[in-house]
């Protein structure tokens, strides 16, 4: 079976500082990861995903994240934080159940951002 | 423009009266789906469609039925609605599931 922990619910950072959102996943297969972006009463923003190629994926505003399949990891990081980029993360992964493609989502981390 | 829409976007209903949640998409995508959110539980998948010829359960099947008679409709169907249902529901749309998925803007459901 798959899933997705994502390991702090809630992240609290300072503006300017780094900014790191921690995944694991666990999968028989291999899989395709997400990180999606929640931001207050809008919907879900893809911002990065890893589908077997460059471990190291760049996504949108400045993010991206680090595949590292002996750690069965793909954390989030950030250089510098903003205040735009407090919202709800979510970590997903799409497995091939033989049947087709399911979508798990981690249940979510909350980023705030402080002054 | 590319788009995901769900109708309603509000429903307020009572137990057991049947409602069906509308998703359109308008990119030609084969892969569509259907989640709901609860706070502290992220998003579950309910139901998922890898094209018109197959669509199979999620994580979170039960009390729920879809329908892919076509291409660009997905509709969510609860035949009878109880309150452990009461949710915000999203749809979302890809041309593959490793593929960017788009979501519409969220159904907000209460059942009474």
């Amino acid at each position: 079976a798959q899933s997705v922990t994502q390991l702090d619910s809630h992240v609290s950072v300072s503006e300017g500082t780094p900014v790191l959102l921690r995944c694991n996943y666990s999968s028989s297969y291999s899989p395709s990861l997400f990180w999606y972006v929640q931001h207050p009463n809008k919907g879900l923003q893809l911002l990065l995903k890893y589908t077997s190629a460059a471990t190291l994926v760049k996504g949108i505003n400045g993010f991206e994240a680090e595949f590292k399949k002996s750690e069965t990891s793909f954390h989030l990081t950030k250089p510098s934080a903003h205040m735009s980029d407090a919202a709800e993360y979510f970590c997903v992964v799409s497995i091939y159940t033989g049947g087709g493609n399911k979508l798990t989502f981690g249940t979510g981390t909350q980023l705030k951002v402080e002054l | 423009e590319a788009q995901v829409t769900q109708n309603p976007r509000y429903l307020i209903t009572v137990t057991g009266k049947k409602l069906t949640v509308t998703c359109s998409q308008n990119m030609n995508h084969e892969y569509m789906s259907w989640y709901r959110q609860d706070p502290g539980l992220g998003l579950r998948q309910i139901y998922y469609s890898m094209n018109v010829e197959v669509t199979d359960k999620g994580d979170v099947p039960e009390g729920y039925k879809v329908s892919r008679k076509e291409k660009r409709n997905f509709p969510l169907i609860l035949e009878s609605p109880s309150p452990n249902q009461t949710s915000l529901y999203f749809c979302a749309t890809g041309d593959r599931p490793w593929e960017t998925q788009y979501f519409g803007p969220g159904t907000r459901l209460l059942v009474l």
